[in-house]
């Protein structure tokens, strides 16, 4: 059982390029999450989404954009890279929407912008 | 979203019993208390849940008093494996889907 499943793992971008991070869970779950965990931070929600087709922004959206077409996939975009985005990103999703509802994560995409 | 504090560090030998309390004074009357732990380059894990009373499961244990303002996560005999970062989290239906993850604690576990 894969869970959720990210890739790349590693990426390294220059400044001003564009790449695209692919979520993959196989829990039939509705609802996904694009998360960033900074050195000493916890993790900021960047966008989520309820279900098929819906994305809604989180706490740090600035300079992201997500998709949802499939149920089983949340994709992240960042158009135009900037350092202040080197964080490693991570991925969730979950049965249910509450914030008690257990998440269930990826290992991680661990993305450098020089 | 209620708040959390919860120390920085602890660190303990193998085989000992590590009890990490996290203060939540401002939790509300729906708000569940949820712990994660994350190794190193992985993503955080599930590891338990509760609202009031005790809980336990063949990881962990969770204490959590009538006030519910508090509670206690204990890690029975720890083993080199334990290391990692804890976060404790509150939240309920009604806070929809964002988890509230402060810095967590980091505990180290030695031979």
């Amino acid at each position: 059982n894969a869970g959720v499943t990210q890739t790349p793992k590693f990426r390294v971008l220059k400044t001003g390029q564009s790449m695209t991070l692919l979520c993959a869970q196989d829990m039939n779950h509705e609802y996904m999450y694009w998360y960033r965990q900074d050195p000493g931070m916890g993790l900021r929600l960047i966008h989520y989404s309820v279900g098929e087709g819906t994305t809604a922004k989180g706490e740090v959206p600035d300079g992201y954009n997500v998709s949802r077409l499939k149920k089983q996939n949340f994709l992240l975009g960042l158009e135009s890279a900037a350092p202040s985005q080197t964080s490693v990103y991570f991925c969730a999703s979950s049965y249910l929407g509450g914030s008690n509802q257990p998440q269930h994560f990826g290992d991680g995409t661990r993305l450098s912008i020089l | 979203l209620a708040k959390t504090t919860q120390p920085i560090s602890m660190d303990s030998y193998e085989g000992q019993e590590v009890n990490i309390t996290c203060s939540h004074n401002n939790i509300a009357t729906n708000d569940y208390i949820t712990w994660y732990q994350q190794f190193p380059s992985q993503g955080p894990r599930f590891i338990i849940q509760g609202y009031k009373t005790k809980v336990t499961n063949e990881v962990a244990s969770l204490f959590i008093p009538a006030d519910r303002k508090s509670s206690t996560l204990s890690l029975p005999r720890v083993s080199l494996s334990d290391t990692a970062v804890y976060y404790c989290l509150v939240g309920s239906t009604d806070s929809w889907g964002k988890l509230q993850f402060g810095a967590g604690t980091q505990v180290v576990v030695t031979p």
